[in-house]
Protein backbone atom coordinates (compact mmCIF):
# COMPACT_ATOMS: atom_id res chain seq x y z
CA UNK A 1 0.00 0.00 0.00
CA UNK A 2 1.31 3.48 -0.98
CA UNK A 3 1.78 5.81 2.03
CA UNK A 4 3.19 9.52 2.70
CA UNK A 5 3.96 10.41 5.71
CA UNK A 6 4.57 13.75 7.51
CA UNK A 7 7.11 15.34 10.05
CA UNK A 8 6.31 16.69 12.33
CA UNK A 9 2.17 17.15 11.93
CA UNK A 10 2.61 20.30 13.78
CA UNK A 11 5.17 22.95 15.12
CA UNK A 12 5.34 26.46 16.98
CA UNK A 13 7.87 29.14 15.74
CA UNK A 14 9.27 32.26 16.55
CA UNK A 15 9.38 34.48 13.73
CA UNK A 16 12.45 34.84 11.78
CA UNK A 17 13.16 30.76 12.58
CA UNK A 18 13.82 28.81 9.84
CA UNK A 19 11.80 25.17 9.60
CA UNK A 20 12.28 22.13 8.13
CA UNK A 21 9.39 20.29 7.53
CA UNK A 22 9.70 16.61 6.26
CA UNK A 23 7.71 13.98 3.60
CA UNK A 24 8.86 10.48 3.14
CA UNK A 25 7.00 8.00 1.14
CA UNK A 26 6.83 4.57 -0.18
CA UNK A 27 5.14 3.94 -2.87
CA UNK A 28 5.45 1.39 -5.91
CA UNK A 29 5.59 3.96 -8.96
CA UNK A 30 7.18 7.27 -7.83
CA UNK A 31 6.22 10.30 -10.35
CA UNK A 32 6.63 13.02 -9.11
CA UNK A 33 6.12 14.71 -4.89
CA UNK A 34 4.13 18.33 -4.48
CA UNK A 35 4.21 20.37 -1.88
CA UNK A 36 0.88 22.75 -1.38
CA UNK A 37 -0.13 25.29 1.52
CA UNK A 38 -3.16 25.42 2.90
CA UNK A 39 -4.37 28.19 4.83
CA UNK A 40 -7.60 28.82 5.74
CA UNK A 41 -9.37 27.41 2.50
CA UNK A 42 -8.19 25.33 -0.47
CA UNK A 43 -4.54 24.37 -1.18
CA UNK A 44 -1.78 26.55 -3.71
CA UNK A 45 0.50 24.76 -5.25
CA UNK A 46 3.97 25.68 -4.42
CA UNK A 47 6.56 23.25 -5.78
CA UNK A 48 6.66 19.76 -8.25
CA UNK A 49 9.55 17.90 -7.39
CA UNK A 50 10.77 14.71 -10.03
CA UNK A 51 14.21 14.89 -10.00
CA UNK A 52 16.95 13.92 -7.31
CA UNK A 53 19.31 16.36 -6.00
CA UNK A 54 17.48 19.90 -7.78
CA UNK A 55 16.72 21.95 -5.32
CA UNK A 56 13.11 24.74 -6.06
CA UNK A 57 13.25 27.90 -4.76
CA UNK A 58 10.54 30.47 -4.01
CA UNK A 59 11.56 33.68 -2.16
CA UNK A 60 12.17 31.94 1.41
CA UNK A 61 11.04 28.55 0.78
CA UNK A 62 12.80 25.77 -0.93
CA UNK A 63 12.47 22.48 -1.69
CA UNK A 64 14.52 18.91 -1.85
CA UNK A 65 14.05 15.80 -3.57
CA UNK A 66 16.11 12.60 -2.86
CA UNK A 67 14.98 9.18 -4.39
CA UNK A 68 17.56 7.34 -3.07
CA UNK A 69 16.41 7.57 0.39
CA UNK A 70 12.52 8.17 -0.82
CA UNK A 71 11.57 11.44 1.44
CA UNK A 72 11.56 15.38 0.27
CA UNK A 73 12.03 18.38 2.52
CA UNK A 74 10.37 22.16 2.62
CA UNK A 75 12.59 24.64 3.98
CA UNK A 76 10.80 27.60 4.74
CA UNK A 77 13.54 30.61 5.86
CA UNK A 78 12.97 33.79 8.17
CA UNK A 79 9.65 32.93 8.95
CA UNK A 80 6.63 35.45 8.66
CA UNK A 81 3.25 35.04 10.23
CA UNK A 82 2.11 34.80 6.93
CA UNK A 83 3.86 31.70 6.81
CA UNK A 84 1.27 30.18 9.22
CA UNK A 85 -0.12 27.12 7.75
CA UNK A 86 -0.61 23.46 7.21
CA UNK A 87 1.67 21.99 4.04
CA UNK A 88 0.67 19.22 2.31
CA UNK A 89 2.93 16.53 0.71
CA UNK A 90 1.63 14.64 -2.16
CA UNK A 91 3.23 11.95 -3.92
CA UNK A 92 1.91 10.99 -7.61
CA UNK A 93 2.27 7.35 -8.66
CA UNK A 94 0.41 6.54 -11.56
CA UNK A 95 0.05 7.75 -15.06
CA UNK A 96 -3.39 9.42 -14.33
CA UNK A 97 -2.64 12.46 -11.59
CA UNK A 98 -3.93 11.04 -9.08
CA UNK A 99 -1.73 11.92 -6.00
CA UNK A 100 -1.82 10.17 -2.15
CA UNK A 101 -1.58 13.08 0.17
CA UNK A 102 0.40 13.43 3.74
CA UNK A 103 -1.85 14.13 6.77
CA UNK A 104 0.01 17.47 6.66
CA UNK A 105 2.05 19.57 9.07
CA UNK A 106 0.88 22.59 10.94
CA UNK A 107 2.98 25.43 10.91
CA UNK A 108 2.09 28.39 13.51
CA UNK A 109 4.73 31.41 13.19
CA UNK A 110 3.83 33.44 16.15
CA UNK A 111 5.00 36.95 16.49
CA UNK B 1 -11.28 34.67 -12.35
CA UNK B 2 -10.12 31.22 -13.85
CA UNK B 3 -10.16 28.85 -11.84
CA UNK B 4 -12.21 25.98 -9.85
CA UNK B 5 -15.74 26.88 -8.58
CA UNK B 6 -17.56 25.00 -6.01
CA UNK B 7 -21.05 24.96 -4.90
CA UNK B 8 -22.08 24.90 -1.78
CA UNK B 9 -19.88 26.12 0.18
CA UNK B 10 -21.66 25.09 3.44
CA UNK B 11 -24.12 22.42 3.44
CA UNK B 12 -26.09 20.58 6.63
CA UNK B 13 -27.70 17.36 6.05
CA UNK B 14 -29.94 15.15 7.91
CA UNK B 15 -28.96 11.07 7.78
CA UNK B 16 -30.26 9.67 4.62
CA UNK B 17 -30.65 12.62 2.76
CA UNK B 18 -29.04 12.97 -0.67
CA UNK B 19 -27.76 15.86 -2.05
CA UNK B 20 -24.99 17.10 -4.91
CA UNK B 21 -21.77 18.72 -4.67
CA UNK B 22 -21.21 20.84 -8.09
CA UNK B 23 -17.60 21.65 -9.40
CA UNK B 24 -16.67 23.53 -12.48
CA UNK B 25 -13.14 25.09 -13.91
CA UNK B 26 -13.19 27.15 -16.99
CA UNK B 27 -8.90 26.29 -17.51
CA UNK B 28 -10.14 24.02 -20.31
CA UNK B 29 -7.98 20.79 -17.72
CA UNK B 30 -8.78 17.23 -18.79
CA UNK B 31 -8.65 15.69 -15.44
CA UNK B 32 -10.80 16.37 -12.79
CA UNK B 33 -10.36 15.17 -8.83
CA UNK B 34 -13.09 14.79 -5.81
CA UNK B 35 -11.19 14.81 -2.51
CA UNK B 36 -12.37 14.58 0.82
CA UNK B 37 -10.14 16.32 3.80
CA UNK B 38 -10.83 14.91 7.36
CA UNK B 39 -8.87 16.06 10.46
CA UNK B 40 -5.44 14.08 11.09
CA UNK B 41 -5.87 12.28 7.76
CA UNK B 42 -4.82 14.37 4.83
CA UNK B 43 -6.94 14.70 1.79
CA UNK B 44 -8.58 11.41 0.75
CA UNK B 45 -9.10 10.60 -2.96
CA UNK B 46 -12.86 9.51 -3.32
CA UNK B 47 -13.13 9.68 -7.37
CA UNK B 48 -11.55 10.99 -10.13
CA UNK B 49 -12.19 11.62 -14.11
CA UNK B 50 -9.11 11.56 -16.32
CA UNK B 51 -10.97 12.99 -18.88
CA UNK B 52 -14.30 13.87 -20.56
CA UNK B 53 -16.31 10.72 -20.49
CA UNK B 54 -14.62 8.54 -17.91
CA UNK B 55 -14.76 8.76 -14.16
CA UNK B 56 -12.96 6.04 -11.78
CA UNK B 57 -12.88 4.83 -8.07
CA UNK B 58 -10.33 6.54 -5.83
CA UNK B 59 -9.43 5.42 -2.34
CA UNK B 60 -12.68 5.88 -0.54
CA UNK B 61 -15.44 5.77 -3.03
CA UNK B 62 -18.16 3.74 -1.25
CA UNK B 63 -21.46 6.19 -0.41
CA UNK B 64 -20.50 8.61 -3.42
CA UNK B 65 -21.04 8.25 -7.09
CA UNK B 66 -19.76 11.44 -10.22
CA UNK B 67 -20.83 12.54 -13.14
CA UNK B 68 -18.36 14.36 -15.35
CA UNK B 69 -21.15 16.02 -17.24
CA UNK B 70 -18.78 17.49 -19.84
CA UNK B 71 -15.21 19.26 -19.89
CA UNK B 72 -16.31 21.44 -17.43
CA UNK B 73 -18.42 20.12 -14.70
CA UNK B 74 -17.96 17.42 -12.40
CA UNK B 75 -20.09 16.58 -9.54
CA UNK B 76 -20.09 14.44 -6.52
CA UNK B 77 -23.42 12.78 -5.66
CA UNK B 78 -24.31 11.57 -1.88
CA UNK B 79 -27.22 9.23 -2.43
CA UNK B 80 -28.02 8.63 1.44
CA UNK B 81 -25.90 11.14 3.57
CA UNK B 82 -24.28 9.11 7.25
CA UNK B 83 -22.60 11.18 9.77
CA UNK B 84 -19.05 9.66 8.45
CA UNK B 85 -19.50 11.95 5.22
CA UNK B 86 -19.02 14.64 8.01
CA UNK B 87 -15.67 16.25 5.63
CA UNK B 88 -14.58 19.16 3.86
CA UNK B 89 -15.11 18.34 0.02
CA UNK B 90 -12.74 19.60 -2.11
CA UNK B 91 -12.64 19.31 -6.08
CA UNK B 92 -9.69 19.92 -8.07
CA UNK B 93 -8.54 19.97 -11.84
CA UNK B 94 -5.17 19.61 -13.54
CA UNK B 95 -4.05 19.60 -17.25
CA UNK B 96 -2.80 16.71 -17.55
CA UNK B 97 -0.96 14.12 -15.25
CA UNK B 98 2.63 16.02 -15.33
CA UNK B 99 0.82 19.19 -13.70
CA UNK B 100 -0.29 19.53 -10.26
CA UNK B 101 -4.41 20.72 -9.00
CA UNK B 102 -6.17 23.70 -8.97
CA UNK B 103 -8.36 23.29 -6.28
CA UNK B 104 -11.87 24.83 -5.29
CA UNK B 105 -12.60 26.64 -2.14
CA UNK B 106 -14.31 23.68 -0.65
CA UNK B 107 -17.63 22.31 0.51
CA UNK B 108 -18.42 21.83 4.35
CA UNK B 109 -20.85 19.79 4.73
CA UNK B 110 -21.96 18.42 8.12
CA UNK B 111 -24.36 15.47 8.38
CA UNK B 112 -26.76 14.99 11.58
Amino acid sequence: EDKVVQSPLSLVVHEGDTVTLNCSYEVTNFRSLLWYKQEKKAPTFLFMLTSSGIEKKSGRLSSILDKKELFSILNITATQTGDSAIYLCAVSTDSWGKFQFGAGTQVVVTP
Amino acid sequence: NAGVTQTPKFQVLKTGQSMTLQCAQDMNHNSMYWYRQDPGMGLRLIYYSASEGTTDKGEVPNGYNVSRLNKREFSLRLESAAPSQTSVYFCASSPDKNYGYTFGSGTRLTVV
